[in-house]
């Protein structure tokens, strides 16, 4: 089993269209989450860290839940320039990624 | 604030040639660094990481290897460049001992023919 697993997508949905994607970890020791942003040919940028509490980052909301230890992010009002692809990120001893969920917004 | 520096952008060496990728961060002391590699269509896969000069440890039997000479640098080389090495090369930072996120720099996108 992947430490780290996501729906690969591609995820076409249209301008201001609301979109979820999940991801589920293994390793119930996991200290803390994140969500990445990855645009084509470039380096990852950290999008959003994910508290238990849940946060929210104006469009962007992030869940944690640890008992089924999975972790959402939520898009809405989503924009042309959202498309690129979201990686899951879990931090034991060291950051563990998951491959990436492809969204692609069209007009 | 903090920066870190990766080059060359693009790398095309042939089969059996040697590689030196080299990674700078400015701005901090005593980061923890980290070289991943991104094939094609591929996730993200932790190469090397260090948490001080001298100290590297290998997450992946491979012919690559790291290097931290000083305290902000962090160097990836082989001595002979595999086809299977291409990919797109990351070095990271992150401040020791937290829970915090990794930064990472703009990436060698290298190929190998």
């Amino acid at each position: 089993r992947k430490e780290v697993e996501q729906d690969p997508g591609p995820f076409n949905v249209p301008e201001g269209a609301t979109v979820a994607f999940n991801c589920t970890y293994s390793n119930s020791a996991s200290q803390s989450f994140f969500w990445y942003r990855q645009d084509c040919r470039k380096e990852p940028k950290l999008l959003m860290s994910v508290y238990s509490s849940g946060n929210e980052d104006g469009r962007f909301t992030a869940q944690l839940n640890r008992a089924s230890q999975y972790i959402s992010l939520l898009i809405r009002d989503s924009k042309l320039s959202d498309s690129a692809t979201y990686l899951c990120v879990v931090r034991g001893d060291k950051l563990i990624f998951g491959t990436g969920t492809r969204l692609q917004v069209f007009p | 604030s903090q920066t870190i520096h990766q080059w060359p952008a693009t790398l095309v060496q042939p089969v059996g040639s040697p590689l030196s990728l080299e990674c700078t961060v400015e701005g901090t002391s005593n980061p923890n660094l980290y070289w991943y590699r991104q094939a094609a269509g591929r996730g993200l896969q932790l190469l090397f990481y260090s948490v001080g000069i001298g100290q590297i440890s290998s997450e992946v039997p491979q012919n690559l290897s790291a290097s931290r000479p000083q305290d902000r640098q962090f160097i990836l080389s082989s001595k002979k460049l595999l086809l299977s090495d291409s990919g797109f090369y990351l070095c990271a930072w992150s401040v020791r001992r937290t829970n915090y996120g990794y930064t990472f720099g703009s990436g060698t996108r290298l190929t190998v023919v």
